[in-house]
């Protein structure tokens, strides 16, 4: 059964900051990895879908990079801004979707 | 513009009705989605659809039950039988070439 972990729960961090966020996955046999945000009470956007033959897509400040064979997916963002604070999910596609508990992330001003 | 819409967002209920939750998609997709979430457990899901009228059980079907008309619309309906229906119910649609998800704004819904 896929499993998917993402640590940290939360994390805080100045603004102007790099930072990573975190995604292991079970099963390498994945068809692609998707990275969303999340904002309290809203649905889920959709950053970065990674194919299984790719390893890494990048959008804007936002770089994701997948190693299958290890079982893990980054999240870096560059230069964090304050409007980035959200949950960000991480969701592993097999037979079917499968996400991880998300990090909560707080860029303080 | 295209997307997802769910409505509505906020729905209260009391305890023994059923009640149906909408989620219309104009983006031609094929595939349609319904997810629950709950605090600390993250994103389950409870039905998905292929084509129309074709659809089948997610992890967490009991109590719950769906219809695929048209492609752009599918409807979930939270019976009398889901023993803890609360939560924010959340609608998704893909593209069958690459799978990436497409999710509406969600549906908070609360019984007493």
């Amino acid at each position: 059964k896929q499993e998917v972990t993402q640590i940290p729960a939360a994390l805080s961090v100045p603004e102007g900051e790099n930072l990573v966020l975190n995604c292991s996955f079970t099963d390498s046999a994945i068809y692609n990895l998707q990275w969303f945000r999340q904002d309290p009470g809203k649905g889920l956007t959709s950053l970065l879908l990674i194919q299984s033959s790719q390893r890494e897509q990048t959008s804007g400040r936002l770089n994701a990079s997948l190693d299958k064979s290890s079982g893990r997916s980054t999240l870096y963002i560059a230069a964090s801004q304050p409007g980035d604070s959200a949950t960000y999910l991480c969701a592993a596609l097999l037979q079917k979707l499968v996400f991880g508990q998300g990090t909560r992330l707080t860029i303080n001003p | 513009d295209g997307g997802i819409t769910q409505s509505p967002k906020y729905l209260f209920r009391k305890e023994g009705q059923n009640v149906t939750l909408s989620c219309e998609q104009n983006l031609n997709h094929d595939a349609m989605y319904w997810y629950r979430q709950d605090p600390g457990q993250g994103l389950r899901l409870i039905y998905y659809s292929q084509i129309v009228n074709d659809f089948q059980k997610g992890d967490i079907a009991e109590g719950y039950s769906v219809s695929r008309e048209k492609k752009e619309s599918f409807p979930l309906t939270v019976t009398s039988a889901q023993k803890n229906p609360t939560a924010f119910y959340l609608c998704a649609s893909s593209i069958m070439a690459t799978y990436e998800q497409y999710f509406g704004p969600g549906t908070r819904l609360t019984v007493t």
